[in-house]
């Protein structure tokens, strides 16, 4: 079952925007993830943040986590009309060992 | 190789028709996940394999699905009997660890399924 939740479930900005796209899950993890899919295919990784973090970048991107709340959230800094994209948080949970994905945020930056 | 290969990348079948799908890992990562994908949805977690370790095939939606990995390496992904829900794209990743490392997983582009 999909633990994890996004929102919004659409998002559409102007260039040199910032987007933040928050995730909720269920259950305790080892770690979140956060994934980009362009076009319906493949998943690239984007960052991970364990547990035990509540913040990390990454180049234009920044992640918080809230382990009391279970969420997290990414925020694109001065997004480029390329960052246009399905963006996914996924949940790692040690005792399901699997990785547990969201329903996806759809990001569309416009030029 | 560089990355996650998966063949073929398009498959059109006709329902009643078996079909396999072919994931190559990462040469070294012990985990590896089947994903199934439908239009415009999240991603439905099928089957992982850890090492030599039992695949937890919970994520399996019925005994038509089966799947194996074969020296550690490359796995199958077999759909008997498909049905036209069974339509999706089918994904596959790797990873050093089960935990996803400090890398997440590498995903393959996928297999487009569709059944007629």
């Amino acid at each position: 079952s999909q633990q994890g939740e996004e929102d919004p479930q659409a998002l559409s900005i102007q260039e040199g925007e910032n987007a933040t796209m928050n995730c909720s899950y269920k259950t305790s993890i080892n770690n979140l993830q956060w994934y980009r899919q362009n076009s319906g295919r493949g998943l690239v990784h984007l960052i991970l943040i364990r547990s035990n973090e509540r913040e990390k970048h990454s180049g234009r991107l920044r992640v918080t986590l809230d382990t009391s709340k279970k969420s997290s959230s990414l925020l694109i800094t001065a997004s480029r009309a390329a960052d246009t994209a399905s963006y996914f948080c996924a949940s790692f949970s040690g005792s399901a060992r699997q990785l547990t994905f969201g329903s996806g945020t759809q990001l569309t930056v416009l030029p | 190789g560089a990355g996650v290969s998966q063949s073929p990348s398009n498959k059109v079948t006709e329902k009643g028709k078996d079909v396999e799908l072919r994931c190559d890992p990462i040469s070294g990562h012990t985990a590896l996940y089947w994903y199934r994908q439908s239009l415009g949805q999240g991603l439905e977690f099928l089957i992982y394999f850890q090492g030599n370790s039992a695949p937890d095939k919970s994520g399996l939606p019925s005994d038509r699905f089966s799947a194996e990995r074969t020296g550690g390496s490359v796995s199958t992904l077999t759909i008997q009997r498909t049905q036209q829900e069974d339509s999706a794209v089918y994904l596959c990743a790797s990873s050093y660890r089960v935990t996803g490392s400090n890398y997440g997983y590498t995903f393959g582009s996928g297999t487009r399924l569709t059944v007629v």
